[in-house]
């Protein structure tokens, strides 16, 4: 049964500073893996969508990268911002299944 | 943003009573899906569609039924709903089966 988890469990930063969000997994059979973001009270957002047979996916500030032999994938965060604040969630979707598996998230705030 | 409208947003119900959850897309994508979010559980799968009447179920099914008669609808009823059953529950709809998901703004249900 594939397991995905996010670390760190919440992380806090100064504005300006660039992050990484780490999301691992069991299974290296995965299919394609996604990061959204959620913010309070909201519904998840698509931020990127790495297929297996990707490195990595841009848009613009963001940077995801996925190394499917060591079960790895990475969010990259530059130049952070208030407005970046958000719970992060990353989740892949399996080559044998129908659905995704979900990460518990990484809580970012971002301090001006 | 996709095309995707919940209804209602919040509800309140009692113990014993049916519900019934609506999801709307505008999309047309072939698939469609239900979760819910819970903390310390992350988003699980409740069922899916991937078509007109075509529906399937997902990791956290009991206590749940779904209908799709047409594209753009996907419900979810609890027939007799429990206390267990409060949650935020959330639609998501894909062009293909491991395609990029996009998330409706979700529905908080509470069981008292």
């Amino acid at each position: 049964k594939q397991e995905v988890t996010q670390i760190p469990a919440a992380l806090s930063v100064p504005e300006g500073e660039n992050l990484v969000l780490n999301c691992s997994f069991t299974d290296s059979a995965i299919y394609n893996l996604q990061w959204f973001r959620q913010d309070p009270g909201k519904g998840l957002t698509s931020l990127l969508l790495i297929q297996s047979s990707q490195r990595e996916q841009t848009s613009g500030r963001l940077n995801a990268s996925l190394d499917k032999s060591s079960g790895r994938s990475t969010l990259y965060i530059a130049a952070s911002q208030p407005g970046d604040s958000a719970t992060y969630l990353c989740a892949d979707a399996m080559e044998y299944g129908n659905k995704l598996v979900f990460g518990a998230g990484t809580i970012l705030r971002v301090k001006s | 943003d996709a095309g995707i409208t919940q209804s209602p947003r919040h509800k309140v119900t009692e113990t014993g009573t049916p519900v019934t959850l609506r999801c709307h897309q505008t999309e047309n994508h072939r698939y469609m899906y239900w979760y819910r979010q819970d903390p310390g559980h992350g988003l699980r799968l409740i069922h899916y569609s991937y078509g007109v009447k075509d529906t399937d179920k997902g990791e956290v099914s009991d206590g749940y039924s779904v209908s799709r008669s047409k594209t753009e609808d996907f419900l979810l009823t609890l027939e007799s709903a429990t206390s267990s059953q409060t949650s935020v529950y959330f639609c998501a709809i894909s062009e293909s089966i491991r395609g990029e998901q996009f998330f409706g703004p979700g529905t908080r249900l509470t069981v008292l």
